[in-house]
């Protein structure tokens, strides 16, 4: 069976300092993998997608960045972490052999301070 | 483009009622498929129930039904006998490619 994989759950951070969040599938080959952050109380906000190793789209400017550096692993990063990057950071992902919908890694609560 | 819009911020229902949220969406897919998500106060991301567009019969799982109104581009989820359990945000969401559109969500709550 296909699990997602993201972590950590939490993360405390200072302004300035580097961010890493990590995603991996396991049980499936070739994912569609998403980066998405949601503000408290609101809705999903699209950040980066891939459809293969080394693909990424990003659908907003912004202070963050994604990589695909294995078929199953999304890596979100940053170089310098600002306020307003403080959110829920949720990865998921979907085959493209089924009609299904997302699959849902369990989250990450990122405090920038 | 894709959009999916969820016209009730909130909804509130009484304990062992039942609560009809919303849903409107606008797509030139032909092929595309519906799904509802429930998110609890754990913020994980669960899936309720999914639709085939080129299904006519409405899908149900347990309490959770929909009402999809092709023509009207509307897809409405109808939860029965409501459980304290069920408060949580739901998302409206359409599929079509690879990419979901998800709507802003609709926060429901349940008194006992």
């Amino acid at each position: 069976s296909q699990t997602i994989h993201q972590w950590p759950a939490t993360l405390v951070q200072p302004v300035g300092s580097p961010l890493s969040l990590e995603c991996t599938v396991e049980g499936t080959s070739n994912p569609n993998l998403y980066w998405y952050r949601q503000a408290a109380g609101r809705g999903l906000q699209l950040l980066f997608y891939s459809v293969g190793i080394g693909q990424i789209s990003s659908e907003v400017p912004q202070n963050l960045s994604a990589s695909r550096p294995q078929d199953r692993q999304f890596i979100l990063s940053s170089k310098k972490l600002l306020l307003s990057d403080s959110g829920f950071y949720l990865c998921a992902w979907i085959g493209s052999e089924n009609h299904n919908g997302y699959t849902f890694g369990s989250g990450t609560r990122l405090t920038v301070v | 483009a894709q959009t999916v819009t969820q016209s009730q911020p909130e909804m509130s229902v009484q304990e062992a009622e039942t609560v009809t949220l919303s849903c409107t969406y606008d797509t030139s897919e032909s092929d595309y498929y519906l799904f509802w998500y429930k998110q609890p106060p754990s913020r994980q991301m669960i899936l309720v129930i999914r639709q085939e567009a080129y299904k006519q019969q409405n899908a149900t799982e347990n309490r959770f039904s929909v009402n999809f109104q092709k023509a009207a581009k509307s897809f409405s989820l109808k939860i029965s006998d409501s459980q304290l359990g069920d408060a949580a945000m739901y998302f409206c969401a359409e599929r079509a490619g690879n990419m979901l559109t998800f709507g802003g969500g609709t926060r429901l709550m349940v008194k006992p």
